[in-house]
């Protein structure tokens, strides 16, 4: 079973306009992590927002900040005012205790931005 | 700081031949990894090692090797190249096992023809 589902392969957005990026999530760890990294063109991996299942305030970052329902296992990635700098790759990807902190990755969104 | 750093940035192999993807990272983390990126996919973890000397398997290790005799190197080593292997490949540190994020270097776009 797939422990992190983005349900959304690809977006179009216009500039300006808030996004929300969808992920869920199955564990029956108490203690989890969530991560979402950002993947431009040119490739490499960029860490942007973190949220732990002991947390009671959802995560801020900036322009980033992070929807989590604990009883409904989603950890949506919420980007306010977009810009075509943010057209790229979005991952969400989970650590648990259980599975040895390894990082467990959904198949990103692919994320284009409009002008 | 150099952060983490992986050579080469690319590679062409043929089948059945072997080499050493390096990895190396400057910021003293215990907790190093390498993953693989298929496109559609997701990134899936092939090693992990939690400080020198000790190594584990993560959900796609046949066919690698690693090992970590000092905490700054973490090499994967590719024993006889298959197409399959065709990917890109990550290298990752995070300061310890715990929930902390993950840096990762450049990349390696590797083909085996």
């Amino acid at each position: 079973a797939q422990k992190i589902t983005q349900t959304q392969p690809g977006m179009f957005v216009q500039e300006k306009e808030a996004v929300t990026l969808d992920c869920t999530y199955d564990t029956s760890d108490q203690s989890y992590g969530l991560f979402w990294y950002k993947q431009p063109s040119s490739g490499e991996m960029i860490f942007l927002i973190y949220q732990g299942s002991y947390d009671e305030q959802n995560a801020t970052e900036g322009r980033y900040s992070l929807n989590f329902q604990k009883a409904r296992k989603s950890a949506n990635l919420v980007i306010s005012a977009s810009q075509l700098g943010d057209s790229a790759m979005y991952f969400c990807a989970m650590r648990e205790v259980d599975s040895n902190y390894q990082l467990i990755w959904g198949a990103g969104t692919k994320l284009i931005i409009k002008p | 700081n150099a952060g983490v750093t992986q050579t080469p940035k690319f590679q062409v192999l043929k089948t059945g031949q072997s080499m050493t993807l390096q990895c190396a990272q400057d910021m003293n983390h215990e907790y190093m990894s390498w993953y693989r990126q298929d496109p559609g996919m997701g990134l899936r973890l092939i090693h992990y090692s939690v400080g020198a000397g000790i190594t584990d398997q993560g959900e796609v290790p046949n066919g690698y090797n690693v090992s970590r005799s000092t905490t700054e190197d973490f090499p994967l080593r590719l024993l006889s190249a298959a197409p399959s292997q065709t990917s890109v490949y990550f290298c990752a540190s995070s300061y310890g096992q715990g929930m902390y994020e993950q840096y990762f270097g450049p990349g390696t776009r590797l083909t085996v023809t």
